[in-house]
């Protein structure tokens, strides 16, 4: 079956460092989404990826869909405290394209 | 638009009570989830509907739950009766055909 795998679990950084998250898929994904959510917030949709190794730029953040389109990362140049959350990946599910599954998340925290 | 409205916001009750949550979906969109969070389980998809089908529901725990879209601007999440375990964030979004979602405020549900 299906498997996504979102790593890492926790990330400390310091101010100004640079974060990485991952998503990485067992099957081939028709397209991927990014969510961020803010502590005691809401997730709130950051972008979504539909190309083979497409890469989208928002500001400090930097979006990657892999070749193979099983895998999948945010980049986020820079940290700021604002940065503070967790991130998820959201994937269609192999049996219905409009079934969107979420990963585990990405929490960032970010050391003064 | 006020967004996706979610009420009540704080929900505190005592095991084996019914407990109903609300949602107010943003007017035109065509699908609606219900989500439910966790720290140990994360985001989980319980189910979603479509032009207020349901479309799948394989994500509800048990026989406890049910869901019902009465019509395109509200739905409701019923539990009955409650457990503890049940103690969660319950989170509904909707979309505007796919894939974009949505999320309301949240309900936070305690169970004692």
């Amino acid at each position: 079956g299906q498997q996504v795998m979102q790593i890492p679990q926790y990330q400390h950084v310091q101010e100004g460092e640079d974060f990485t998250t991952y998503c990485n898929s067992s099957t081939t994904l028709s397209n991927i989404q990014w969510y961020k959510q803010r502590p005691g917030g809401h997730p709130v949709f950051l972008i979504q990826l539909v190309k083979s190794g497409e890469v989208k730029k928002q500001k400090r953040l930097t979006f990657q869909f892999g070749e193979a389109k099983k895998n999948s990362s945010l980049h986020i140049t820079a940290t700021q405290t604002t940065d503070v959350g967790t991130y998820f990946c959201a994937f269609p599910s192999m049996n219905r394209d409009d079934k969107i599954i979420f990963g585990k998340g990405t929490r960032l925290h970010i050391l003064p | 638009d006020a967004g996706v409205i979610q009420s009540p916001r704080h929900e505190v009750t005592e095991m084996g009570q019914e407990v109903t949550l609300r949602c107010k979906p943003i007017s035109g969109h065509d699908y609606l989830f219900w989500y439910r969070q966790t720290m140990m389980r994360g985001l989980e998809l319980l189910i979603y509907f479509n032009n207020n089908v349901p479309i799948d529901d394989s994500g509800m725990p048990e026989d406890r739950f049910s869901a019902k879209m009465p019509n395109a601007s509200f739905s409701t999440l019923k539990i009955q009766p409650s457990e503890p375990r049940d103690s969660a964030v319950y989170f509904c979004a909707s979309s505007l055909t796919y894939p974009r979602l949505f999320f309301g405020s949240g309900t936070q549900l305690s169970v004692l």
